[in-house]
């Protein structure tokens, strides 16, 4: 159980394109799901919380209208990548949380999607 | 300031060997502390975390909260202990976010 994906796995856009990723916990409801970025050989970058029915909470330095999140049902947030230039181009995760049982407040991830922007 | 210290980028050692990977954190009040694990390609996935006291895969870590330390140890490392391995702080209040640190690569070598 416990399981989360995320759609597209990898993506390869123009610069000045828009781009969605969707983050799916399949088998437990979320209402707070988180968006990370990586980058090559470091560690997750915390981009914004995303609460079901509500505004997501962005971390200092991340631009709001950059990176929309909306997370319109309790199994599903959406990341979309506005106006997209190649220094956005990074590996995405998100991860649901929990709300109860022994998992309470443990984490689970998405396999990440790769966002190359020519 | 609530954060998490891997000091160590690199572990490398042999097949056999004991393993312990560093974990330092700084948090006012009582600390919830994860590691995570992230094996080549796939994604990351939750190891242990102290309040099960649980020992996974051989792993265990031990919250010390007079060295604000959580180090994860083995006595014999495997092969396929080779990853990526992440400590994590739970930043209690609002959502309570993951706070994670740099991250250490472990390789075993045969």
């Amino acid at each position: 159980g416990a399981v989360v994906s995320q759609h597209p796995s990898w993506v390869i856009c123009k610069s000045g394109t828009s781009v969605k990723i969707e983050c799916r916990s399949l088998d437990f409801q979320a209402t707070t799901m988180f968006w990370y970025r990586q980058f090559p050989k470091q560690s997750l970058m915390l981009m914004a919380t995303s609460n079901e029915g509500s505004k997501a909470t962005y971390e200092q330095g991340v631009e709001k209208d950059k990176f929309l999140i909306n997370h319109a049902s309790l199994t599903l947030s959406t990341l979309t990548v506005t106006s997209a230039h190649p220094e956005d181009s990074s590996f995405y995760i998100c991860s649901a949380r929990a709300q109860r049982g022994v998992s309470y407040n443990e984490q689970f991830f998405g396999p990440g999607t790769r966002l190359t922007v020519l | 300031a609530q954060r998490v210290t891997q000091p160590e980028k690199l572990l490398s050692v042999f097949k056999g060997a004991p393993v312990e990977l560093k974990c330092n954190y700084s948090y006012s009040g009582s600390p919830e502390l994860f590691w995570y694990v992230q094996y080549s390609r796939q994604r990351l996935q939750l190891l242990l975390r102290h309040i099960s006291r649980e020992s996974i895969k051989g792993f265990t870590a031990d919250l010390n909260k007079g060295e604000t330390s959580f180090h994860l140890k083995k006595p014999f490392a495997q092969e396929e202990d080779s990853a990526m391995y992440y400590c994590a702080l739970l930043s209690v209040g609002g959502y309570n976010k993951l706070i994670f640190g740099a991250g250490t690569r472990l390789a075993v070598h045969p």
